[in-house]
């Protein structure tokens, strides 16, 4: 069964920091890995987008990476500001045919930028 | 905009009352499925439909049903609301593994809706 955690549960910065959260996976036979952003109260809204035959992609401050064979993705977050508060999501999508039917995700990343 | 729409958006029932959530997606996406989220538990799916005329149960299928309308269209159904559904039910679609769309596999979330049982 595919298991996919995401360190720290928690984290606290002050404003203008550059930061790093991490999510792992148990099974590498995934078909792409997806970053989301959730606000309090809200819905999921997607960050990034990586294939499993990516390293890397960009959007903004933000910087997925993507190392497959061994089961880990980093979101990188660059001069972190107060509207970047929100929960963060890790998600991963298997492979057709591995057994799985959909997204396994982590349980979050609560992040809080104080200004 | 484009996405996927889920009505309502809040809901007060009592136990034993039934109900229908609609989601619908305008991006012509072939997959739909509907997760719950609940405090400490993540998110977890319900069904899901690979394709329109077929859906299949997720994780935690019990007490729920589900019609595929059309390709747009995927309804969650309570027939007889218990406290313990008491949740935050979304609809996401995707295209398929081997879609071309420029979205290439990624999932899109609808807002949301926040179920109280009472």
């Amino acid at each position: 069964k595919q298991e996919v955690t995401q360190i720290p549960a928690a984290l606290s910065v002050p404003e203008g920091e550059n930061l790093v959260l991490n999510c792992s996976f148990t099974d590498s036979a995934i078909y792409n890995l997806q970053w989301f952003r959730q606000d309090p109260g809200k819905g999921l809204t997607s960050l990034l987008l990586i294939q499993s035959s990516q390293r890397e992609q960009t959007s903004g401050r933000l910087n997925a990476s993507l190392d497959k064979s061994s089961g880990r993705s980093t979101l990188y977050i660059a001069a972190s500001q107060p509207g970047d508060s929100a929960t963060y999501l890790c998600a991963v999508r298997p492979q057709r045919n591995s057994g799985y039917s959909t997204l396994t995700f982590g349980k979050g990343t609560m992040l809080l930028v104080s200004p | 905009n484009a996405g996927v729409t889920q009505t309502p958006k809040f809901q007060v029932l009592k136990t034993g009352q039934s109900m229908t959530l609609q989601c619908a997606q305008d991006m012509n996406h072939n997959s739909m499925y509907w997760y719950r989220q609940d405090p400490g538990m993540g998110l977890r799916l319900i069904y899901y439909s690979a394709s329109e005329g077929t859906t299949d149960k997720g994780e935690v299928p019990n007490g729920y049903n589900v019609s595929r309308l059309n390709k747009r269209e995927f309804s969650l159904r309570l027939e007889s609301a218990a406290p313990s559904q008491t949740s935050v039910y979304f609809c996401a679609s995707s295209e398929t593994w081997s879609g071309h769309l420029a979205g290439q596999g990624g999932y899109t979330f609808g807002s949301g809706t926040r179920l109280t049982v009472v």
